[in-house]
């Protein structure tokens, strides 16, 4: 049971050029989700998918670009890196509260990606 | 004003002591509380859930106070490997989406 695994795990990019962040899970989650996390702001939620075929944005979804390709496999997209881009990347997944019944409903963590954009 | 507040510290303590952090939250209607714990460089992992009627696991107390919109974390006996980033989370009122702090630092000293 690998749990939640991200590739690549660092990344390098110049300005303007496009990446896919990969994530898969084999807990056989519905809910699925990607964060940055920066220095003095904590984790922020970029998009998140509650089921396979549905995607939602969160906090900060300008730029990315998600796709929930079926219910293992969520990757994020930059398709124009820009500076302020550059984070750690985190993926998770979690089950749907109404599956779970409880709404207790822990998040795992994928490994990160740190993505450098110059 | 941020979904999820919390002191970043640091905190340094020698081992042995109690400490504690607080953190607020600013949706009333929030469905669900937890604390994580982040190493250095590592993800985040689920340290415990937080209960309105209160929980203990071990030497880690959680806390609700729904009135006040406030969350705390005792860890009492600190040991040398509780040293990390501790974060607050709560989620939004249908429990889909996660706020989380910006964490605070913790070091146990020898």
């Amino acid at each position: 049971n690998a749990g939640v695994t991200q590739t690549p795990k660092f990344q390098v990019l110049k300005t303007g050029q496009s990446m896919t962040l990969q994530c898969a899970q084999d807990m056989n989650h519905n809910s699925m989700y990607w964060y940055r996390q920066d220095p003095g702001m904590g984790l922020r939620l970029i998009y998140y998918s509650a089921s396979e075929g549905t995607t939602d944005k969160g906090e900060v979804p300008n730029g990315y670009n998600v796709s929930r390709l079926n219910k293992r496999e969520f990757s994020l997209r930059l398709e124009s890196a820009a500076p302020s881009q550059t984070s750690v990347y985190f993926c998770a997944s979690s089950e749907s509260p109404e599956n779970r019944g409880s709404s207790y409903n822990e998040q795992f963590f994928g490994p990160g990606t740190r993505l450098t954009v110059l | 004003r941020k979904e999820v507040e919390q002191d970043p510290g640091p905190f340094n303590v020698p081992e042995g002591a109690t400490v504690a952090f607080n953190c607020t939250y600013s949706n009333s209607a929030s469905q669900s509380f937890f604390w994580y714990r982040q190493d250095c460089r590592k993800e985040p992992k689920l340290l415990m859930s937080v209960y309105s009627s209160g929980n203990e696991d071990g030497r880690f107390t959680a806390q609700l106070n729904r009135a006040s919109q406030y969350i705390s974390l005792l860890i009492r006996d600190s040991k040398l490997s509780d040293s990390a980033t501790y974060l607050c989370v709560a989620s939004n009122p249908t429990g889909n989406q996660f706020y989380f702090g910006t964490g605070t630092s913790l070091t146990v000293i020898p």
